[in-house]
């Protein structure tokens, strides 16, 4: 079983819907990353965490809102999103030791817009 | 940005065979790892490499940094070996942002 725990594994919404992917480690890790995966192609880096602050976001648009209420749980809210969008969406922790960070991911949650 | 390439981009081998999997890189690094991602979506980290040799029963990986490539082995490969193998690099020390490479689909027929 996986230490990174996301839900839900599949999620079908409409453009007009608002939800949430959830991400939660308990390995005391405090970076924290969401990776964005279209079929057939290598994750996609979109946000990074570090000590529960935004460290990098990769130009991604404003429907993607990442939150990271404590130093466990990760979320990505969704609003107004494309069928484009449609994709496994990752979620990733390691501990923060620069040129170290070494990943451990979910199962990642497959995501369908309608 | 650093660039990470793999090839060969699909193999398919008997149970048994043996594999070398490459993954080249366009600047020096400071981390690089090596993930199996399953049918079903599942990344497994399996090496972080950013130099020398390592061994982990039938897989073992070389990184020769200073010609900036990386090979995973797999040795006697069984059919839970399919599926995608990523190398993932970073050239910025201190910065949290591995770039995956364009992966190697294996496939392993009984």
């Amino acid at each position: 079983d996986t230490e990174v725990t996301q839900t839900p594994k599949h999620l079908v919404m409409g453009m007009t819907n608002k939800k949430s992917l959830k991400c939660e480690q308990h390995m005391g890790h405090r970076a924290m990353y969401w990776y964005k995966q279209k079929a057939k192609k290598p994750p996609e880096l979109m946000f990074v965490y570090s000590y529960e602050k935004l460290s990098i976001n990769e130009s991604v648009p404003s429907r993607f809102s990442p939150e990271c209420p404590n130093s466990s749980l990760l979320n990505l809210h969704l609003h107004a999103l494309q069928p484009e969008d449609s994709a496994l969406y990752l979620c990733a922790s390691s501990t923060v030791r620069p040129g170290a960070n070494v990943l451990t991911f979910g199962a990642g949650s497959r995501l369908t817009v309608l | 940005g650093i660039q990470v390439e793999q090839s060969p981009p699909d193999l398919i081998l008997q149970e048994g065979a043996n594999s070398t999997l490459r993954c080249n890189f366009s600047d020096s690094v400071n981390n690089l790892q090596w993930f199996h991602q399953n049918p079903w979506g599942q990344l497994i980290n399996l090496f972080y490499i950013p130099s020398g040799t390592k061994q982990n029963g039938r897989l073992s990986a070389t990184t020769v940094a200073t010609e900036r490539y990386s090979l995973l082995y797999i040795s006697s490969s069984q059919t839970t070996d399919s599926g995608v193998y990523f190398c993932a690099a970073d050239s910025n020390f201190g910065n949290e942002k591995l770039t995956f490479g364009t992966g190697t689909r294996l496939t392993i027929i009984p």
